[in-house]
């Protein structure tokens, strides 16, 4: 258990709607990045976020975005879905060091 | 361009033979390195890191992996592997502290009896 906590763990919905995933970083860690895995395009980095900013972003699109709280929680949001759009999306969270990176059990988006 | 490489994208062993799992980077620097685990249906579970210091890191499950700078690699290594070694492993590169955490493609590693 990496202490990183996704939810849902498996979501289905249809093309054109929008959905939330929700993670709670490891107790401390004030950084938490969303990565995208998909067969086609393998792990990709999408956003990080530290302390409630966004420090770095990667191949994240237009739709979708995503932030980070005072509780340090943090969500990405999904919009306009579509088919190519599913994928396992990871959350994970490091500490101030920034240099260990910890990873959840991932949330599996099926849109169908 | 930086990159990580992973040559192998299926490896098949036998349980109880050794097996070695290979990356290679480029990039300008020596970066941060892991090796991410990933069984099937779950999150990905880090296996050891490299930072600096003693070229060859121990890590969980009996795993470990040597730096090599001359050659830019981050090999995976394990004596005798075991049913339950069955999975995708990660070779991933941090280019500093703050950067972002590139992948390898990965192995999928299949354990035959």
């Amino acid at each position: 258990d990496s202490g990183v906590t996704q939810t849902p763990k498996h979501l289905i919905t249809a093309t054109g709607q929008r959905v939330t995933l929700r993670c709670s970083p490891r107790s401390g860690d004030l950084s938490v990045y969303w990565y995208q895995q998909s067969l086609d395009q393998g792990l990709q980095f999408l956003i990080q976020y530290y302390n409630g900013e966004e420090r770095a972003k990667g191949n994240i699109l237009e739709r979708f975005s995503a932030q980070q709280f005072p509780d340090l929680h943090s969500e990405l949001n999904l919009s306009s879905l579509e088919l190519g759009d599913s994928a396992l999306y990871f959350c994970a969270s490091s500490g101030n060091s920034g240099n260990t990176i910890y990873f959840g059990e991932g949330s599996w988006l099926t849109v169908v | 361009a930086q990159s990580v490489t992973q040559p192998d994208i299926h490896i098949t062993v036998s349980e109880g033979a050794s097996l070695e799992l290979r990356c290679n980077y480029s990039y300008g620097a020596t970066p941060y390195l892991f090796w991410y685990v990933q069984s099937p249906g779950q999150g990905l579970q880090l296996l050891l890191k490299y930072f600096s210091g003693d070229t060859l890191v121990q890590g969980i499950k009996g795993f470990e992996a040597e730096f090599k700078r001359s050659q830019s690699s981050f090999n995976l290594r394990k004596p005798s592997v075991h049913w339950s070694d069955a999975a995708e492993y990660f070779c991933a590169v941090l280019p500093d502290s703050w950067g972002k955490l590139q992948f390898g493609a990965g192995t999928q590693v299949v354990v035959t009896p």
